[in-house]
């Protein structure tokens, strides 16, 4: 059954240092969404691709946050320079163009130090 | 614009016990609902889903919910747990804006299945 795959699983960062995480959606999926989840919270949509167009980043902080996806498949969300409140899971999902129904990845767990 | 409460933050149980994971939600057009699981550090599965038609959904492993429009609740149970159903749940809705689809989350229900 196809997934969505994302790296590293795990992430250790200091404050001040740049951070990157990456993420390939299920092959044919036109969207891609950026999540991040606060422990004990539910997560929240960062930023929402359309192939490689930017649909939706309003709730992205842009001064240290910045998402590509630079050929319309996979996508790397950076961060820089991390913050002690950037520590959180961050989830990857995709859907159809349309699609109703959001597949996620693993997540990866990133601790700002 | 959307949001989604869950009333509960956490729910102990004993094993084989009934249960009722509680989602309230608020949107002024029509909506789409997913209830998600989510297990330790992992990424959240679909657990089910309303998207139209009947209002009873039911999953897999024994799950099920109802949509209840008027009361604006999308309430999970499980007739008898298990203590793999200890997980943190989620409940969500989507609503289409624009062409793409939006999911709200609620902040979660912890199940925790004691024996």
């Amino acid at each position: 059954e196809a997934e969505v795959a994302q790296s590293p699983r795990y992430k250790i960062t200091e404050k001040s240092q740049a951070v990157a995480f990456w993420c390939d959606p299920i092959s044919g999926h036109a969207t891609l969404y950026w999540y991040r989840q606060i422990l004990g919270q539910g997560p929240e949509l960062l930023v929402q691709f359309q192939d490689e167009s930017v649909v939706d980043d309003s709730q992205l902080p842009k001064d240290r946050f910045s998402a590509e996806r630079l050929k319309g498949v996979d996508s790397t969300l950076k961060i820089q320079p991390a913050e002690l409140g950037d520590s959180a899971m961050y989830l990857c999902a995709s859907s159809l163009a349309g699609g109703i129904e959001q597949y996620f990845g693993p997540g990866t767990r990133l601790t700002v130090t | 614009a959307q949001s989604v409460t869950q009333l509960d933050s956490q729910v102990p149980v004993f094993e084989e016990a009934p249960v009722e994971l509680r989602c309230n939600y608020s949107s002024s057009v029509s909506v789409y609902l997913f209830w998600y699981v989510q297990y330790p550090n992992q990424g959240l599965q679909l657990l089910l889903k309303y998207l139209s038609g009947s209002t009873l959904v039911e999953s897999i492993n024994g799950f099920e919910a109802e949509f209840n429009k008027s009361q604006t609740s999308f309430h999970l149970r499980k007739p008898s747990v298990h203590i793999s159903d200890t997980a943190e749940y989620f409940c969500a809705v989507s609503t289409s804006q624009g062409g793409s689809e939006k999911l709200v989350f609620g902040k979660g229900t912890k199940l925790t299945v004691n024996p």
